[in-house]
């Protein structure tokens, strides 16, 4: 059974700090999505990485996917309160589509 | 332009009971996903419809089906609900297989 765990579980920071989240897996996959979900809500898309070692910016968001496509990370720098939500990383190859936990992100004013 | 949109928005069954849910996909996509989300956790994946076909399954049981029909919409019966059904359920759709999901915002089931 193919794993994305996802660390840490819980994170609450002060507004303006930067942070990192991560996902990981022992199996290789083609592709991986992050994605934000508020309460009440279904997850939103953040990026698609394909490529190994690839690396995406959206604003303050940055994605990078492992060399040998097995991980992820999310650096949020400057994180703001709108930023608070739960991240999630989605991935599957040969058509096992899984979710991790998810990332629990709180960001205080 | 609407995205994916489900109905209801909430849900209370009693455990033995079927429960229906619908979705309708947003413009353009053909593939239909449905997911359960516990509280607290990620999504896990149900099944998987492209051409009113089922394509993937996840690790649930058989009274978890679902169809879609020729418009792509889909719907997700539940039979014989039992209290750990109680959840999240979340539609997607998406066109092609290399595209990420839209999500729709969800049916929360409560089964008491």
């Amino acid at each position: 059974t193919q794993l994305l765990e996802q660390s840490p579980q819980f994170l609450s920071i002060q507004e303006g700090e930067n942070l990192t989240v991560y996902c990981n897996s022992s199996s290789v996959f083609s592709s991986l999505q992050w994605y934000r979900q508020e309460p009440g809500e279904g997850p939103v898309l953040l990026v698609t990485v394909v490529t190994g070692g690839e690396v995406k910016k959206l604003k303050r968001l940055t994605f990078q996917f492992g060399d040998a496509r097995k991980d992820s990370s999310l650096h949020i720098t400057a994180a703001q309160p709108g930023d608070t939500g739960l991240y999630l990383c989605k991935a599957g190859s040969q058509g096992n589509l899984i979710f991790g936990k998810g990332t629990k992100l709180s960001v205080k004013p | 332009d609407a995205g994916v949109t489900q109905s209801p928005t909430h849900l209370i069954k009693t455990r033995g009971q079927q429960v229906t849910l619908r979705c309708s996909p947003k413009s353009g996509h053909d593939t239909v996903s449905w997911y359960q989300q516990a509280l607290g956790q990620g999504p896990q994946f149900i099944f998987q419809y492209y051409e009113e076909e089922e394509r993937q399954r996840g690790n649930f049981p058989d009274r978890f089906s679902g169809h879609q029909f020729p418009n792509y919409s889909s719907e997700l019966n539940v039979n014989a609900l039992l209290l750990g059904d109680s959840a999240l359920y979340l539609c997607a759709s998406r066109t092609g297989t290399k595209t990420g999901y839209t999500f729709g915002s969800g049916t929360r089931l409560t089964v008491v």
